[in-house]
């Protein structure tokens, strides 16, 4: 079946650290992954995407990695904040001829000072 | 520009009642998602409007639950007869359309709570 889901529901990391957060997904037929950052009160707020055809993508601060081998998906974040603070969510755009996401459970990302 | 609101923020109700959660999506945005999220969990996906009509309404629970989206703008999710396994954030999210990198933005949510 189609679910996506996360290895770590807590990660917490000094500021200044690197943080990595990792999701599996199981639909292999899956072309394209977003992770969305949530804070309390607040909708998913998008981050960064990646489709399948590519093994990596960076944007400002952030970067994903996809391994399709393995359906191994990892958000990283690079000199994490405070303000980085939230709960991470990976979701799956399953192709059904319009954009249904599929998330999973999340990771609550923790930035000491 | 304004994003996606939803009205109210808030809803308490008792068991067995009526609720209506509104989505005014961004404006110029012709896709319209609604999505539930339970505590410590991701949205789950409930349905999905192309302009006025429900395009795919596979993710709704039961009958129970019913959205209309009557001039391809604002959206209504209406639950009769809610019960205690209702409570959850709604959260409505709009799109340009259906082309498959258009970024669903995602409203605040309504936080409903059945009593």
């Amino acid at each position: 079946g189609e679910s996506v889901g996360l290895h770590l529901p807590t990660l917490s990391v000094q500021e200044g650290d690197n943080s990595i957060i990792n999701c599996a997904y199981s639909n292999s037929a899956s072309d394209y992954f977003i992770w969305y950052k949530q804070e309390s009160g607040k909708g998913p707020q998008f981050i960064i995407d990646i489709r399948s055809n590519m093994d990596k993508r960076q944007g400002q601060r952030v970067t994903v990695l996809l391994n399709k081998t393995v359906k191994h998906l990892s958000l990283q974040i690079a000199a994490t904040q405070p303000g980085d603070s939230a709960v991470y969510f990976c979701a799956e755009k399953v192709n059904t001829g319009f954009q249904k996401l599929v998330f999973g459970t999340g990771t609550r990302l923790l930035v000491s000072p | 520009g304004a994003g996606v609101s939803q009205t109210p923020s808030n809803k308490v109700t008792e068991k067995g009642k009526y609720v209506e959660l509104r989505c005014d999506p961004i404006s110029g945005h012709t896709a319209l998602y609604w999505y539930r999220q339970s505590l410590g969990q991701g949205p789950e996906f409930l349905i999905y409007f192309q302009g006025t009509g429900a395009a795919d309404d596979s993710g709704l629970p039961n009958d129970r639950f019913f959205a209309v989206r009557p001039e391809g703008s604002v959206s209504t999710l209406k639950i009769q007869r809610t019960e205690r396994g209702d409570s959850a954030v709604y959260l409505c999210a709009s799109s340009l359309g259906l082309a498959g990198d258009n970024e669903q933005f995602f409203g605040p949510g309504t936080r409903l709570t059945v009593l």
